[in-house]
């Protein structure tokens, strides 16, 4: 079975920082790229930033370019997500997903971590 | 950056209707079109890759069709557990944008 569990939300103050993590079982990690995806509180997906398999490829959506820093760790399975310079606006549930190439789509999804900057 | 719309925005319908929710892209995105089902306090759920093609598991009353700029995710016969919000995404680009979303209610 595919596994994918955030880890790290909270609360945090504006200008704060904090690392979110991905845990993954169930499939070759580093067989595909990943993304995480936000949702502020009773709105739409956002796209947030994009990984290679081997980590040397990284996009980020405009609105968090420069404060956000994705990574991943093949040895252990997992992904990550460096937020600084936290804003208001910035407060979401921030899932991981993995993307099939073959598809060219999210196909499997983590439960989410609230994260709230306050 | 491509721009995603969807429509409608919500609607209601009623156990056993054909719904049909539309999305467009403001330039062409080929086929590459998804569609995703969201539960509340769920994390969305892939219906439909490829414009058209159905995920594995998903039931054959989801469909979908269109190609460039225009799309259309169906319901042929709405059940119960279909109530939910349903998200357009285009996998042309990198960024991959989301639609605003489209709630289908119970009527």
């Amino acid at each position: 079975e595919v596994l994918l569990v955030e880890s790290g939300g909270g609360l945090i103050q504006p200008g704060g920082s904090l690392r979110l993590s991905c845990a993954t079982s169930g499939f070759t990690f580093t067989n595909y790229e990943m993304n995480w995806v936000r949702q502020a509180p009773g709105k739409g997906l956002e796209w947030v930033s994009y990984i290679s398999t081997l980590g040397n490829t990284v996009y980020y959506a405009d609105s968090v370019k420069g404060r956000f820093t994705i990574s991943r760790d093949n040895a252990k399975n997992s992904l990550y997500l460096q937020m600084d310079s936290l804003r208001a606006e910035d407060t979401a549930v921030y899932f991981c997903a993995r993307f099939a190439q073959r598809l060219s789509a999210l196909d499997n999804w983590g439960q989410g971590t609230l994260v709230t900057v306050s | 950056d491509i721009q995603m719309t969807q429509s409608p925005s919500s609607l209601s319908a009623s156990v056993g209707d054909r719904v049909t929710i539309t999305c467009r892209a403001s330039q062409s995105i080929r086929s590459y079109l998804n569609w995703y089902q969201q539960k509340p306090g769920k994390a969305p759920k892939l219906l439909i890759y490829g414009a058209s093609s159905l995920h594995s598991g998903v039931p054959s009353r989801f469909s979908g069709s269109g190609s460039g700029t225009d799309f259309t995710l169906t319901i042929s016969s709405l059940q119960p557990e279909d109530f939910a919000r349903y998200f357009c995404q285009q996998g042309y680009t990198t960024e991959k944008t989301f639609g605003p979303g489209t709630k289908v209610e119970i009527k």
